[in-house]
This record gives structure tokens, sequence and C-alpha cells, in this order.
């Protein structure tokens, strides 16, 4: 079955640290990718997204890219802020059935000043 | 909108008792899924609701879980006969039929058997 792989936490940051949060994937077909952020005390939020091979999701600064090649989908930040201290999940959604959502483990990321 | 909203936030109960679980999606939202997520993984799919129709149920899903959807808008998620490993987060989350790839997700419901 599908399948998403991605580094074990906690990462600590220090403020305006480059981030890398490295995923890979296994799934038949095209999934879509997906890049959830669970904020201490609040549900999960979609962060970013990228449907097809090649595709670049960004938001908030943070970035993905779609590599079909490596099956990979590794979540970068240039400069990280304390505010960015949340668990993030990478995840993957089927290219059919009903779109339920596959997730990693999720990395913990602590910023500290 | 307000958003998916779930009841109760908390909530602990005895091994062998029944609890219930509601949610409600985002009003237009005719796609709704329930996730459960123990302490260090990430949320596992239990089973998914496409009006009121339960079109998917996961292996996770015993027989002592039942999830309903009548009318196509609030869920109700029971467990019978509450077992410690049942202890988890559950989560809510919907989405609308014509953005299927975009689900929004609940603050979920933590659940502690003792």
């Amino acid at each position: 079955g599908d399948s998403v792989t991605q580094m074990e936490g906690p990462v600590t940051l220090s403020e305006e640290a480059f981030l890398t949060i490295n995923c890979t994937y296994t799934a038949t077909g095209y999934p879509s990718l997906f890049w959830y952020v669970q904020y201490p005390g609040e549900g999960l939020q979609l962060l970013l997204k990228a449907t097809k091979a090649d595709d670049k999701g960004s938001n908030k600064g943070f970035e993905a890219t779609y590599r079909k090649e490596t099956t990979s989908f590794h979540l970068e930040k240039g400069s990280v802020q304390v505010s960015d201290s949340a668990v993030y999940f990478c995840a993957l959604t089927d290219s059919g059935g009903y779109q339920k959502v596959t997730f990693g483990i999720g990395t913990k990321l602590q910023v500290i000043p | 909108d307000t958003g998916v909203s779930q009841n109760p936030r908390h909530k602990i109960t005895k091994r062998g008792q029944n609890v219930t679980f509601r949610c409600d999606p985002i009003s237009e939202h005719n796609r709704l899924y329930w996730y459960r997520q123990t302490l260090g993984q990430g949320p596992e799919f239990l089973t998914y609701f496409q009006n009121e129709a339960q079109l998917e149920k996961s292996r996770l899903l015993s027989d002592r879980f039942s999830a309903e959807r009548p009318k196509g808008s609030f869920s109700t998620l029971e467990i019978q006969r509450t077992e410690q490993g049942d202890s988890a987060m559950y989560l809510c989350a919907s989405s609308l039929g014509t953005r299927l790839y975009e689900q929004y997700f609940g603050p979920g419901t933590r659940l502690t058997v003792t």
C-alpha cells in the first residue's frame, strides 16, 4: 500500500537557520503530495501541496518540489522563525479512490531564539 | 465559515464503556473523513463518507467502531466496549467535492481510556 517516510525529529534550529525535512513516498499511480503543519494546541493545517511531477508547492516561505524520479518531497525554508515551531507531516493522497490521506509520522521542529 | 468542529475535545472513560464523538464539517463540504492519531504517529485513515454514504472503511475500524452521517451533515463515531488501546486523538476532516485534494481538519477529540 501507499506509505510516507519522513525524517524523525525532533529538529532543533536557531532562528534564521535553513530548514530541510526529508520526505520520501511509495505509491502506485500518480499521488498528490502535501505538507501539513500542526502548531501546539491546534488542528492540522495544509501548508502546501503539489499535484504532479516537478510541481513546486510554496506557502509562508516554505517550499517543496515533487520529484518523481527520487519519489521525494522535501520541505525547505531559507530562514526559520520561532513561530515555525510545530510538527510537520508529509502526506499523500492516491490518484484514484476517495483521496484518503496517508501521513508520515511527523517531524517536530523547535526553533530557538 | 467556522471550520470543522469536533465535540467533545477531551473524553476520559473507563475500559468497557461506550463513547460517541461528533464532527460538524464545513457546511458545504460533501466529503467527511475520520482519522486516528496516536502519540508520536501521523494520523491514520479510519473511514470516509460522501454525503450520507459510508464508502470506505479501514481495517483499523474494528467491529466495535461504527460511524454514521445521517442526512449528509454532521457525523458521529461510536466506540463500544472501549479498550486502553483505543486511547488516541480522533480527527475529523471534510472536503468539497470539487476540490478533492484539500481536506480541512478539526481540532480533534482526545480519548483516554483508563
